[in-house]
């Protein structure tokens, strides 16, 4: 069936430092891939997406790698800040209307 | 910026009653979601609506389970009886197209039931 799995569940860093979370997904038809950040008690916002015709995208601290041989796509945070700790999710969208979210990474920044 | 709204945000309700979630999805969008949340889990999908019709849902949207847009803007997701087990934050979504675009999420509506 349709599954994300992401690695790691608990990120801990110290401020400056990179974060790389990464997701793998089951379903090769899958074609958009989102990263949320969520912050406690707020909703889930978008904080980059990459689409499937694309290995890689930037914007300012944050990347997104896609590899869709192997099903893997990371989230890599350059130069860390303590405004970057909360939990991330990583999403995959079949060919489908649904999200498939993965099961989250709490990121700690430590200043 | 337009945003996707929920009310109310925390919803109290004795097991066995019956609960309606609202939201008004971004106005030019056509594809409307629920999600829900229990507490320290990942975000589940649960059903998604286009066209005035489910188009897909998951297991967890069984028959207690219902959405409807009533008029031109509200989203609705009711449930009939409800569960301790439905204890969850539910968020509500929508996008303007069904693949490879963004889909933008409500504040989320706290459902405790007790």
């Amino acid at each position: 069936g349709e599954n994300v799995e992401q690695h790691p569940s608990t990120l801990s860093v110290q401020e400056g430092d990179s974060a790389v979370i990464k997701c793998t997904y089951s379903d090769s038809a899958s074609n958009y891939f989102p990263w949320y950040k969520q912050e406690l008690g707020k909703r889930p916002q978008l904080i980059i997406d990459i689409r499937s015709n694309v290995g890689e995208k930037k914007d300012q601290r944050i990347a997104v790698t896609l590899n869709k041989t192997a099903k893997h796509f990371s989230l890599h945070i350059t130069e860390t800040q303590p405004e970057d700790s909360a939990v991330y999710f990583c999403a995959a969208r079949p060919n489908t209307d649904k999200l498939i979210f993965g099961t989250g990474t709490r990121l700690q920044v430590f200043p | 910026e337009p945003e996707v709204t929920q009310t109310p945000s925390h919803q109290v309700t004795q097991m066995g009653q019956e609960v309606i979630l609202r939201c008004v999805p971004i106005s030019n969008h056509l594809y409307f979601y629920w999600y829900r949340q229990i507490l320290g889990q990942k975000v589940e999908f649960l059903v998604s609506f286009y066209n005035n019709e489910i188009s897909e849902k998951s297991e967890i949207f069984d028959d207690q389970f219902s959405v409807e847009r009533p008029d031109g803007s509200n989203f609705t997701l009711k449930i009939r009886s409800t569960k301790l087990e439905d204890s969850a934050m539910y968020f509500c979504a929508s996008s303007g197209s069904r693949t490879n675009t963004e889909a933008f999420f409500g504040q989320g509506t706290r459902l405790t039931v007790v």
